[in-house]
């Protein structure tokens, strides 16, 4: 397995600011993926962050509301930007090991709150 | 990547053994089965995956019927602690889409 260490693990903001959420990974890594889980509802998948390069955006997310950094292969930040209470949610960092045995590792993710 | 179904929920007794089905009827010949489970307020944690063949570790066993279209994830004998959302996924590439998954209850 590995160590995530997911910041803030959880936040109370208040509308129209921006928060910052960094995830720090024990040891390199190719892949990393964010996930956002809204209020009772499954995982979906925001991007895929790429080192040395910019994130891919699934549907439905854009670089603008989530601006994602991928610095080196131990640590990425997602950003939630201009936030409204419908960006409540649970943020999840995931890392891909390239083991064979487990396909993806979950921090324990922020917990965010708009006002 | 194939899309999944599962029951919404389920109830297991304490003790005895969990079965969990999932149907993946698009399933296409490179993708693998994951199982995860989500506890309340953390994040998913990887259970068990599988190619073609049947697949047993520590934690459950993973039975894959032979056209590959749906699969059973068994949990031998189901304690409290098991009680979660269990997520059936199936991928044949480095992202994990996550369906709405199974709710296991385990009832003493």
């Amino acid at each position: 397995s590995a160590v995530i260490s997911q910041k803030p693990s959880r936040d109370i903001c208040q509308r129209g600011t921006s928060l910052t959420i960094q995830c720090q990974v024990d040891s390199q890594v190719t892949m990393m993926f964010w996930y956002r889980q809204q209020p009772g509802q499954s995982l979906t998948l925001i991007a895929t962050a790429n080192q040395g390069s910019e994130a891919t955006y699934e549907s439905g997310f854009v670089i603008d509301k989530f601006p994602i950094s991928r610095p080196n292969l131990t640590f990425s930040t997602l950003t939630v930007s201009n936030m409204s209470p419908e960006d409540s949610s649970i943020y999840l960092c995931s890392v891909d090991l390239g083991r064979a045995r487990e396909k993806l590792f979950f921090g324990s993710g922020t917990q965010l709150s708009v006002l | 990547d194939a899309k999944t179904t599962q029951p919404t929920s389920m109830d297991c007794a304490e003790g005895r053994a969990a079965n969990l089905p999932c149907n993946h009827s698009t399933i296409s010949g490179n993708e693998y089965v994951y199982w995860y489970r989500q506890i309340h307020s953390q994040g998913p944690q990887y259970i068990i995956h599988g190619l073609k063949n049947n697949e047993t570790n520590e934690m459950a066993s993973l039975i894959i019927t032979e056209d590959r279209k749906s699969s059973t994830l068994i949990l031998p004998h189901a304690t409290l602690r098991d009680t979660a959302v269990y997520y059936c996924i199936v991928s044949g590439g480095n992202k994990l889409v996550f369906g709405a998954g199974t709710i296991l209850r385990v009832k003493s």
